[in-house]
């Protein structure tokens, strides 16, 4: 199946830095999106992409659906304790209903 | 602010038993997914259900699986005889209206296989 590298696997970082993680594809997806999962919980949408090219923002978050279709990226400001966890990045394919997922960055904020 | 919801938070069965885990998807969404995810896994598409019959399946989603909307509101989730790699967290999902790709998923069920 359709596999998304993600990367990095895991980010330490301080308090207030800024965190930038990407995504990319041997495919082209349609759609990218980005959620957040705590431990123990469901993943929750962070931003949703949808045009070649596109820059959203949500806040402190900005993510970049790429030019080529296969990649994007997600950018978070001014990291805050509360932005630990995990990040996915999950696509989707022409006329499919399905999200591939990625392996997820795990972020970790030192105090 | 409309949810996805799950019951049970955590079902434990025994091998070869069956399960059916429940969802309840946002009210005005129209497409249902499940997903499941292995501990320390990605998340990873199982099924998605439209006008009332599976618009699309992964090969996970065996002989062994079903999904069903019995009613106006819920949206179930079998697995006929249960297998230790079955065990995992299962995410229900729903989308619809103008965002028609926007998924939001549930908390999930942990379901443990012994």
């Amino acid at each position: 199946g359709q596999q998304l590298n993600q990367s990095p696997q895991s980010m330490f970082i301080q308090e207030g830095e800024d965190v930038s993680m990407n995504c990319t594809s041997s495919s082209i997806f349609n759609t990218w999106l980005w959620y957040k999962q705590d431990p123990g919980e469901g993943p929750v949408l962070l931003i949703a992409l949808y045009k070649a090219g596109e820059l959203t923002s949500n806040g402190r978050l900005t993510a970049q659906f790429g030019i080529t279709r296969k990649d994007s990226f997600l950018n978070i400001s001014a990291s805050i304790p509360s932005d630990v966890g995990i990040y996915f990045c999950a696509g989707r394919e022409g006329g499919a209903d399905g999200l591939t997922f990625g392996k997820g960055t795990h972020l970790i904020i030192q105090p | 602010e409309p949810e996805v919801t799950q019951t049970p938070s955590h079902q434990v069965t025994q091998m070869g038993q069956e399960v059916i885990l429940r969802c309840v998807p946002i009210s005005n969404h129209l497409y249902f997914y499940w997903y499941r995810q292995i501990l320390g896994q990605k998340v990873e598409f199982l099924v998605s259900f439209y006008n009332n019959e599976i618009s699309e399946k992964s090969e996970i989603f065996d002989d062994q699986f079903s999904v069903e909307r019995p009613d106006g509101s819920n949206f179930t989730l079998k697995i006929r005889s249960t297998k230790l790699e079955d065990s995992a967290m299962y995410f229900c999902a729903s989308s619809g209206g103008q965002a028609l790709y926007e998924q939001y998923f549930g908390p999930g069920t942990r379901l443990t296989v012994t």
